[in-house]
C-alpha cells in the first residue's frame, strides 16, 4: 500500500528556513493532491497546503507569503518550505496524501507520513 | 473562512456509544471527513464522506451528516477508542480549502 516518508531538520533558529521532503512509495504519485498539515503542541491540525503532481498548488493565506511546496515527480517526492520562521512554527509536520485530483469533494486525506517535529528555538 | 466546532471532550463507558459532533453553516450541504489520532500517532481516516469507512476500520464507527451538524458515532466503545477525533471537510470557497475542525478527546471511563 502506499506510504509516505518524511525527513528534513528538527531544530531551527527564527529566521531560518523550515525545509522538509516527502517521498511516496508503493502507489501511484500521479492523480492525487499531496498536502502538509501541522499541529503545534497540545492543538488541532492546521493545513498548510498542496501540490499536484503536474505542480499546481494551494496554500493556506496566512501562510502563503512564507510556503513554497514543490514536486518532484521523477523522484516521487514533494517538499515543503516554509521561511522565516518564528516559535510559533514549533509544531509536528505531517505530509499526506489528500484526495484524487478529480473528487475533491468526496475522499479524505487517507495515507501520513510519520511526521517530523519542529522546534524553532534561540 | 469556514469554521467547523467540536465539544472538546466526551467521556464514555466501556460497551455503550459515543456521539461526537461537528458543527458547521450548512454542513449537511459538504462531504465531512473524520479522523482518530492517538498520542504520538499520525492521525488515521476512519470514515470518509459522511459516512464511508476505509478499509480495516471497524464497523462500529459510522457517520451522518445534516443541516448544521455532522456526527462521528462509536459504537460498544473499547478502550482502544481513545483518541482525539477531529472532523474536516473540504471548501472550495474557503481561503483554507481544508478546514479541521477543533477536536474532540474521547475518553473511556
Amino acid at each position: 500500500q502506499v506510504q509516505l516518508q518524511q525527513w528534513g531538520a528538527g531544530l531551527l533558529k527564527p529566521s531560518e528556513t523550515l525545509s522538509l521532503t516527502c517521498a511516496v512509495s508503493g502507489g501511484s504519485f500521479s492523480g492525487y493532491f499531496w498536502n502538509w498539515v501541522r499541529q503545534p503542541p497540545g492543538k488541532g491540525l492546521e493545513w498548510i497546503g498542496e501540490i499536484s503532481q503536474g505542480g499546481r498548488t494551494n496554500y493556506k493565506p496566512s501562510l502563503k507569503s512564507r510556503v513554497t511546496i514543490s514536486v518532484h515527480t521523477s523522484e516521487n517526492q514533494f517538499s515543503l518550505k516554509l521561511s522565516s520562521v518564528t516559535a510559533a512554527d514549533t509544531a509536528v509536520y505531517y505530509c499526506v496524501r489528500g484526495a484524487p485530483v478529480a473528487a475533491r469533494i468526496y475522499y479524505g486525506m487517507d495515507v501520513w507520513g510519520q511526521g517530523t517535529t519542529v522546534t524553532v528555538s534561540s | 473562512s469556514y469554521l467547523l466546532t467540536q465539544p472538546p471532550s466526551v467521556s464514555v463507558a466501556p460497551g455503550k456509544t459515543a456521539r461526537l459532533t461537528c458543527g458547521g453553516n450548512n454542513i449537511g450541504s459538504k462531504s465531512v471527513h473524520w479522523y482518530q489520532q492517538k498520542p504520538g500517532q499520525a492521525p488515521v481516516l476512519v470514515i470518509y464522506y459522511d459516512s464511508d469507512r476505509p478499509s480495516g476500520i471497524s464497523e462500529r464507527f459510522s457517520g451522518s451528516n445534516s443541516g448544521d451538524t455532522a456526527t462521528l458515532t462509536i459504537s460498544r466503545v473499547e478502550a482502544g477508542d481513545e483518541a482525539d477525533y477531529y472532523c474536516q471537510v473540504w471548501d472550495s470557497s474557503s481561503d483554507r480549502l481544508y478546514v479541521f475542525g477543533t477536536g474532540t478527546k474521547v475518553t473511556v471511563l
